[in-house]
């Protein structure tokens, strides 16, 4: 399996501009993460699905993000409109189960300018 | 909300040496699990301990738990150079699925 994937790998874009980051899960994997890293916060939980279903969202920072797995091998994240504080890595990680350990792609670096 | 604290924000080893890493964090836990950060990578998962496990060993690495006190510790071994990375402790605050991660161990190993 080649991992998580997500794309694109960077993104600058301006402010106020929609921005979709991409993730696809290792296969079988039923529980999807997407967690947002700055230096200031550190690596926060933002959103994630089981079975393609969100169970918990409380992570996400206001109306203006929102996050979809329209299918078990596909996941978005967007911004709209994007804003000069949201400038951050994204990672999406992947897992089988509760209780176990969760694999990481390797990373969305966002920049809004 | 972060729950596990690691400490020492930073610590600098030469080769050879051990590296000791802390980890305090609040509420109850499922297992807590231990993961590395090179620098402008995705976290790679080291190795995991549940709640009812005192110790943990993969290779060089050593982890311990103390639930009474809410605390681990992850032990490297005759560091390497390619140990440099940034080191961060996960619990699960009894949810089982997500994980509240601390800011992390920056780790420099010097040749």
């Amino acid at each position: 399996d080649a991992g998580v994937i997500q794309s694109p790998r960077h993104e600058v874009t301006e402010m106020g501009q929609e921005v979709t980051l991409r993730c696809k899960p290792i296969s079988g994997h039923d529980y999807l993460f997407w967690y947002r890293q700055t230096m200031m916060r550190g690596l926060e939980l933002l959103i994630y699905f089981n079975n393609n279903v969100p169970i918990d969202d409380s992570g996400m920072p206001e109306d203006r993000f929102s996050a979809k797995m329209p299918n078990a091998s596909f996941s978005t994240l967007k911004i709209q409109p994007s804003e000069p504080r949201d400038s951050a890595v994204y990672f999406c990680a992947s897992n089988p189960g509760a209780g176990n350990e969760q694999f990481f792609g390797p990373g969305t670096r966002l920049t809004v300018l | 909300s972060q729950q596990g604290e690691e400490d020492p924000q930073a610590l600098s080893i030469q080769e050879g040496e051990n590296a000791t890493m802390n980890c305090s964090y609040k509420t109850s836990i499922n297992n807590l699990q231990w993961y590395r950060q090179n620098s402008g990578r995705g976290l790679v998962h080291l190795i995991l301990i549940r709640s009812n496990e005192r110790e943990k060993h993969s290779g060089r690495l050593r982890v311990t738990l103390d639930t009474s006190k809410k605390s681990s510790s992850l032990l490297i071994t005759a560091s390497r150079a390619a140990d440099t990375a940034s080191y961060f402790c996960a619990t699960d605050e009894n949810s089982g699925y997500a994980l509240n991660f601390g800011k992390g161990t920056s780790l420099l190993v010097t040749p």
